[in-house]
């Protein structure tokens, strides 16, 4: 199983650039890399996926590292709204996801 | 389109007690699974199933049942109720096994188990 390690907690101000981490020290080749992000009393919401080429839709962009042990989600400009709780997660394969701990993202005005 | 939808959105079990936590998609996904979660550990996958009746065990089954004798409903049972099983529970939905597709989460159900 993949080992999904985040950091607890980032803070970021309003209309800057968020770069939040994720390791996955033990991804296999055909795991696909997921961010989800949850606000309170919600279930988690789909943000982005990629296996091993840069993405970017309409809400972030994800850059996973050569070797992929490693992506970061990329909020352009953060708003206020974007305050929340991401999680990365591994795999996606018939076993499901493996999701990191979560990063509480704050956001200061 | 209701997406997931899972009920009830909160109850309160007694030790000993057996539940069942209801999940219904309306986006004919193959796959659906259910997650706990609990503070500091993230989303934890319970049960899976690629179709229907087809389940299999995830990270933490024990304790829990699940069925799928349809694509739309997955329903989880907790056998007999016990306090470690105080969480909140997600049931989520995929167009395939999750490999390649994002996963539809529902709105949960905060469960206590007294």
């Amino acid at each position: 199983d993949a080992k999904t390690t985040q950091p607890n907690s980032m803070e970021s101000n309003e209309e800057e650039p968020v770069h939040l981490p994720c390791n996955h020290s033990t991804i296999s080749g055909t795991d696909y890399i997921h961010w989800y992000r949850q606000l309170p009393s919600q279930g988690p919401e789909y943000v982005i996926h990629g296996l091993t080429s840069n993405v970017n839709n309409r809400m972030a962009s994800l850059a996973i590292a050569e070797d992929r042990k490693s992506s970061t989600l990329i909020l352009h400009r953060a708003t206020l709204r974007d305050a929340a709780v991401y999680y990365c997660a591994s795999g996606g394969g018939a076993d499901g996801l493996t999701f990191g701990k979560g990063t509480h993202l704050i956001i200061q005005p | 389109n209701a997406g997931v939808t899972q009920t009830p959105k909160f109850q309160v079990l007694k030790t000993g007690q057996s539940m069942t936590l209801q999940c219904a998609q309306d986006m004919n996904h193959e796959y659906m699974s259910w997650y706990r979660q609990d503070p500091g550990m993230g989303l934890r996958l319970i049960h899976y199933s690629v179709g229907a009746g087809i389940t299999d065990q995830g990270e933490v089954p024990n304790g829990y049942n699940v069925s799928r004798s349809t694509t739309e409903d997955f329903p989880l049972r907790l056998l007999s109720a016990a306090p470690s099983q105080t969480s909140v529970y997600f049931c989520a939905s995929s167009y395939s096994r999750g490999r390649t597709y994002e996963q539809y989460f529902g709105p949960g159900t905060r469960l206590t188990v007294t």
